[in-house]
């Protein structure tokens, strides 16, 4: 039962251009939502992360949209730049139920072309 | 580097054998997870322990054992290792919960 699923595993942009990684889930308990950065032989790095109770997370160049209705959410990179290249995880978790353990979506392979 | 240290960085054994994963956590974190990442799939939570005892388990199989010490490294024992069993395993540790997990550069494990 795939609760985090990131539907596409590869995106290509022009640097300079905005990239858009989309992610879904299916637990109406998630309430925490992250975003982690995987450059190769690297661990994940936190990106950015987004409570339920807020729609709109920004930090710098990378902006987090949280659609609770729609059980969607979206990471935004303006401009996208060529180190920006990585795979990208998003993440979430359910207080209530699971409480700290992270459920993880299949990952996108971000390609930022210079 | 992040602050988690894992040994060792690859591996490579037999189908049947056993094997123990080392992970040092940042300093003060109490919390440690273990996450399996198989190929072209996301992290699968293994297992969490807070300051030595076992806080969550997660689609750890029964033939997989852990245990955070009193100095709060933990191991993650694996034993009677199929093909299958290939994958990189990270460890994270965090202060307190979901919020500033920090995830040590992982373990290769080759099954052969």
């Amino acid at each position: 039962d795939q609760q985090v699923k990131q539907n596409s595993p590869s995106l290509s942009v022009q640097e300079g251009r905005i990239s858009i990684l989309n992610c879904d889930y299916t637990n109406s308990m998630f309430d925490y939502f992250l975003w982690y950065k995987k450059y190769p032989a690297e661990g994940p790095t936190f990106l950015i992360s987004i409570s339920s109770i807020k729609d709109k997370n920004e930090d710098g160049r990378f902006t987090v949209f949280l659609n609770k209705s729609a059980k969607h959410l979206s990471l935004h990179i303006v401009p996208s730049q060529p180190g920006d290249s990585a795979v990208y995880f998003c993440a979430a978790s359910a207080r209530e139920t699971s409480g700290s353990r992270l459920t993880f979506g299949e990952g996108t392979q971000l390609t930022v072309n210079p | 580097d992040s602050g988690v240290t894992q040994t060792p960085k690859h591996l490579i054994t037999a189908t049947g054998q056993r094997v123990t994963l080392r992970c040092s956590p940042r300093s003060g974190d109490l919390s440690v997870y273990w996450y399996q990442q198989s190929l072209d799939q996301g992290l699968q939570f293994l297992i969490q322990y807070y300051n030595g005892e076992e806080r969550a388990k997660g689609n750890i199989l029964e033939r997989f054992s852990a245990q955070q010490f009193p100095d709060l490294h933990s191991e993650l024992n694996l034993s009677s290792l199929e093909l299958g069993d290939s994958a990189l395993y990270f460890c994270a540790s965090s202060p307190r919960g979901r919020n500033g997990y920090t995830f040590g550069s992982g373990t290769r494990l080759t099954v052969v």
